[in-house]
């Protein structure tokens, strides 16, 4: 059984571009958790997603920054007009029901913003 | 969410138990402890969980005091593989899918 996957694992942009990040979670898994780890800093919720419907955002900033889990295909994070503070490590989760004891985490993605 | 206070680091020898300790005075009765780690480079990994009772895994044991206002994790013997950054995690109840990582506890295993 694969694990959760992302890609791509290292991306750069610079300034003013758009990042997507893409999360296939594991086989069986309908809920997706989105974290992001700055610099130095541990990870922080951004948004929990299942099938076609974002159930809590509470975490992602309020401009430039989208999710979604469609019916087929991956869950995309999507980062519009990156700057250079978007730099960060971006982690996607997913676990056959929202909790926090099951929850499977991919190898992120490195956002890098020249 | 209830705050959690871990060291910063710890060493341990290996083949040693090494013991985690983590402060969270103000869970609420119906909060779960979660622990994490996170290997250089790596998503985090799961290890255990717990409410008032004492648990234990494959990986590790869970100890909680009576009044649940700390925990300590116990990896009984540890190896150099399990050098990484552990993360004690107390997230709301309501919706304990919502994991917040603090700083946590850089252990490193030496030979």
């Amino acid at each position: 059984n694969a694990g959760v996957m992302q890609n791509p694992r290292h991306l750069v942009r610079r300034r003013g571009q758009e990042a997507r990040l893409r999360c296939s979670p594991m086989k069986g898994h309908s809920h997706v958790y989105w974290y992001r780890q700055l610099p130095e800093e541990g990870l922080k919720f951004m948004v929990y997603l299942q099938k076609e419907n974002i159930i809590d955002e509470s975490g992602m900033p309020k401009e430039r920054f989208s999710a979604e889990f469609p019916k087929e295909g991956p869950s995309i994070l999507r980062i519009q007009q990156v700057v250079r503070g978007d730099s960060a490590a971006y982690f996607c989760a997913s676990s056959p029901e929202p909790s926090g004891e099951t929850q499977y985490f991919g190898p992120g993605t490195r956002l890098l913003v020249l | 969410d209830a705050k959690t206070t871990q060291p910063p680091s710890m060493d341990c020898a290996e083949g040693r138990a090494a013991n985690l300790p983590c402060n969270h005075s103000t869970i609420s009765g119906n909060e779960y402890v979660y622990w994490y780690r996170q290997i250089h480079s790596q998503g985090p990994q799961y290890i255990i969980h717990g409410l008032k009772n004492n648990e234990t895994n494959e990986m590790a044991s869970l100890i909680i005091t009576e009044d649940r206002k700390s925990s300590t994790l116990i990896l009984p013997h540890a190896t150099l593989r399990d050098t990484a950054v552990y993360y004690c995690i107390v997230p709301p109840s309501f919706n304990d899918y919502k994991l917040s990582f603090g700083a946590g506890t850089t252990v490193t295993v030496r030979a």
